[in-house]
C-alpha cells in the first residue's frame, strides 16, 4: 500500500471487553512503533519492534496490553479487559531508510471505552 | 528519562503573521530531533529530521534550526496560512532510548 494502514479507524467498546487494533506498515519499514494520545496528553510511547529483536515493551501501561508483529509485517495491539482510561487515539508508525528515518504514521484508531 | 518540552502550548495568529515555537531537550547524548505536523483527523506528517548542531532545514514557508549544545530547536513559519493550523510535534532520540520521545506539541491556529 501507499501508507501505513490502521484498522479499525474508530472503535467503541464496553468496559471489560477485549479489543484488537491492527497496523499494516509499508514494506521496507524495519521498525514499527505503537503510540497513543489520551485527551489533553502528548504522544505516549507504548511498544517498539525492530527486526527479529525482542520488542521494547517498556511503555506498555499494564499487563492488560500486549502486541505482536507477525512475519516482520502486520502488528496487532491487544487490550484485555478495557478500562475507561484506555480511551485514546492509538497510532502506529513505521520507520526505515525509505523515510530517511522519519516515522510514517498511520491515521490511528480512536478507541472509546464506555 | 528523556524529557522533551515544547512551548508555547498553543498559539493563535492572524493569516500572514510569521511565528515560531520552541522544542527543548537534554543536550547530553543527543542523537536526532524530528518535527511533525499533525492536522486534525489525519496522520502526523514528518517535516524534518535533524541531527547536526547548527542544522537548518527548510520546506516551503516552514524552517527549523537545531542547537544540540544548548538543547533546543526552533520551528519557524513565515506568512502563516489557515492551512498551517495543526499541532506541531517535536521528538528526540537520546541517551539509552531507541525510540522517539515526543513533546506535548504546540497547537497553532491561524485565523483568516
Amino acid at each position: 500500500g501507499a501508507g501505513v494502514s490502521q484498522s479499525p479507524s474508530n472503535k467503541v467498546t464496553e468496559k471489560g471487553k477485549d479489543v484488537e487494533l491492527r497496523c499494516d506498515p509499508i514494506s521496507g519499514h524495519t521498525a514499527l512503533y505503537w503510540y497513543r494520545q489520551s485527551l489533553g496528553q502528548g504522544l505516549e510511547f507504548l511498544i517498539y519492534f525492530q527486526g527479529n529483536s525482542a520488542p521494547d515493551k517498556s511503555g506498555l501501561p499494564s499487563d492488560r496490553f500486549s502486541a505482536e508483529r507477525t512475519g516482520g509485517s502486520v502488528s496487532t495491539l491487544t487490550i484485555q479487559r478495557t478500562q475507561q482510561e484506555d480511551s485514546a487515539v492509538y497510532l502506529c508508525a513505521g520507520e526505515g531508510v525509505i523515510d530517511n528515518y522519519g516515522y510514517t504514521f498511520g491515521s490511528g484508531t480512536r478507541l472509546t471505552v464506555v | 528519562i528523556l524529557n522533551v518540552e515544547q512551548s508555547p502550548q498553543s498559539l493563535h495568529v492572524q493569516e500572514g503573521d510569521s511565528t515560531n515555537f520552541t522544542c527543548s531537550f537534554p543536550s547530553s547524548n543527543f542523537y536526532a530531533l524530528h518535527w511533525y505536523r499533525w492536522e486534525t483527523a489525519k496522520s502526523p506528517e514528518a517535516l524534518f529530521v535533524m541531527t547536526l548542531n547548527g542544522d537548518e532545514k527548510k520546506k516551503g514557508r516552514i524552517s527549523a534550526t537545531l542547537n544540540t549544545k544548548e538543547g533546543y530547536s526552533y520551528l519557524y513559519i513565515k506568512g502563516s496560512q489557515p492551512e498551517d493550523s495543526a499541532t506541531y510535534l517535536c521528538a528526540c532520540y537520546g541517551g539509552a532510548t531507541n525510540k522517539l520521545i515526543f513533546g506535548t506539541g504546540t497547537l497553532l491556529a491561524v485565523q483568516p
